[in-house]
């Protein structure tokens, strides 16, 4: 069975612009997280989607956004491009029924804005 | 809100040592513990966990303990290889069928042959 992938797996751009990172997940997972990886502020959640409905949101501007598609395939969106959203983004599947879930990570969209 | 504090190190071992990563816990409800690990340039794979009090999670040889009265979920390794060297990080899910993790800051572990 396939894992996670995630799209591209290095982006630069610059500061103001915007940028559109793609997650497939693993076949038959419901639910897809996106987390932020910085060196600073560690690993944190940027939101989840199941079902194509967003379940849960983390704590960061609505620069960051996201949508998940009726096949689970998901998207996150960053407008306005600022040089500290220079990071790992990383994407998670799981079924999205089972408690606790068990999430399955992708290698991560390495993001650097200049 | 929840939070989890792990040591941060590096840590620094030779083949064949004892590990010891701490990890504690803060947490309003009753959550599951994790421990995940993360070699350079990929994602995170989780290792093992915990789903209540003085449940053991094991993987490769790996092992951690949920305890409650402690909130604590330390990892530990008798005997560690070279090809343990990566990063690990703890982290809980509150109960309630939430998604969102929430991580430790990471330990960085390098093994000398």
């Amino acid at each position: 069975k396939a894992g996670v992938t995630q799209t591209p797996r290095y982006l630069i751009k610059t500061r103001g612009q915007q940028v559109t990172l793609s997650c497939s997940p693993i076949s038959g997972h419901r639910s897809v997280s996106w987390y932020q990886q910085t060196p600073g502020q560690g690993l944190q959640f940027l939101f989840e989607y199941f079902s194509e409905t967003q379940r849960n949101k983390g704590n960061f501007p609505g620069r960051f956004s996201g949508r998940q598609f009726s096949n689970s395939r998901s998207e996150m969106n960053v407008s306005t491009l600022e040089l500290g959203d220079s990071a790992l983004y990383l994407c998670a599947s799981s079924l999205g029924r089972r408690q606790p879930p068990e999430q399955y990570f992708g290698p991560g969209t390495r993001l650097t804005v200049t | 809100g929840d939070s989890v504090t792990q040591m941060e190190g590096p840590v620094t071992l030779s083949e064949e040592a004892f590990l010891t990563i701490n990890c504690t816990y803060t947490a309003t409800g009753y959550p599951s513990l994790f421990w995940y690990v993360q070699y350079p340039g990929e994602g995170l794979q989780l290792l093992l966990k915990a789903t209540k009090a003085d449940d053991k999670g094991s993987n490769k040889g790996f092992e951690a303990t949920y305890r409650k009265e402690t909130t604590s979920f330390h990892l530990e390794k008798g005997s560690v290889q070279v090809s343990d060297s990566a990063v690990y990080f703890c982290a809980l899910i509150d109960r309630g069928g939430s998604e969102k993790l929430v991580f430790g800051k990471g330990t960085k572990l390098t093994v000398n042959p």
